[in-house]
């Protein structure tokens, strides 16, 4: 069975520094990927996602992620983070039976 | 569009007793999901609907779950009779084809005392 490993449960990072939440993924094909943020009692919303193509893929609010298939890793980025990325960020990988497999998600903390 | 919706936002009910979970799937959204959201299982799938029709009901935990989606626009989740166990967040989504972006509503949390 596929699974998706989020190494980090919680990541602190200074307001403008960068941040990078790392994902990595068990399976044999290249599967649909995916980052989704969820702040404090809300849904989860799409950063981004990789079907196939280009392996650095552009999101909403200034993130980017690298799919490394040598790796199997599919880590999200962002170069300066404000305050309002402090949330809950979850990978998530979709197979051929249309389900979404999620990581168990790393919380971000911004300090001022 | 107005998104997924979902109804209540918030459940509070007792042991025993019936829950009904209701979402509105984004219009021309093939596909609906239902999810559970916990501290210790985290995020998972409960069942799946393309075109209404019950794809996979895996996971869904016992026979005291139930789940129907009488028509494109609407769907719910049942749970007779409920238990504290089933306290979290349960999430609808909907997207337009199987693999693509699934697009979630704010959630529904439920506390059985």
């Amino acid at each position: 069975a596929q699974s998706v490993t989020q190494p980090d449960i919680h990541i602190t990072v200074s307001e403008g520094a960068s941040l990078e939440l790392r994902c990595n993924y068990s399976y044999g094909a290249t599967p649909y990927l995916f980052w989704y943020v969820q702040s404090p009692g809300q849904g989860l919303q799409l950063l981004l996602k990789y079907f196939s193509g280009d392996t650095l893929v552009q999101g909403i609010k200034g993130f980017e992620a690298e799919f490394k298939r040598s790796q199997s890793s599919f880590n999200l980025r962002k170069p300066s983070v404000h305050w309002s990325d402090a949330a809950e960020y979850f990978c998530a990988v979709a197979l051929g039976d249309y389900k979404l497999s999620f990581g168990a998600g790393t919380t971000v903390t911004v300090r001022a | 569009d107005a998104g997924v919706i979902q109804s209540p936002r918030h459940e509070v009910t007792e042991m025993g007793q019936e829950v009904t979970l209701r979402c509105k799937p984004i219009s021309g959204h093939d596909y609906l999901f239902w999810y559970r959201q916990t501290m210790m299982r985290g995020l998972e799938l409960l069942i799946y609907f393309n075109n209404n029709v019950p794809i996979d009901d895996s996971g869904m935990p016992e026979d005291r779950f139930s789940a129907k989606m009488p028509n494109a626009s609407f769907s719910t989740l049942k749970i007779q009779p409920s238990e504290p166990r089933d306290s979290a967040v349960y999430f609808c989504a909907s997207s337009s084809r199987g693999r693509d972006t699934q697009y979630f509503g704010p959630g529904t949390r439920l506390t059985v005392l």
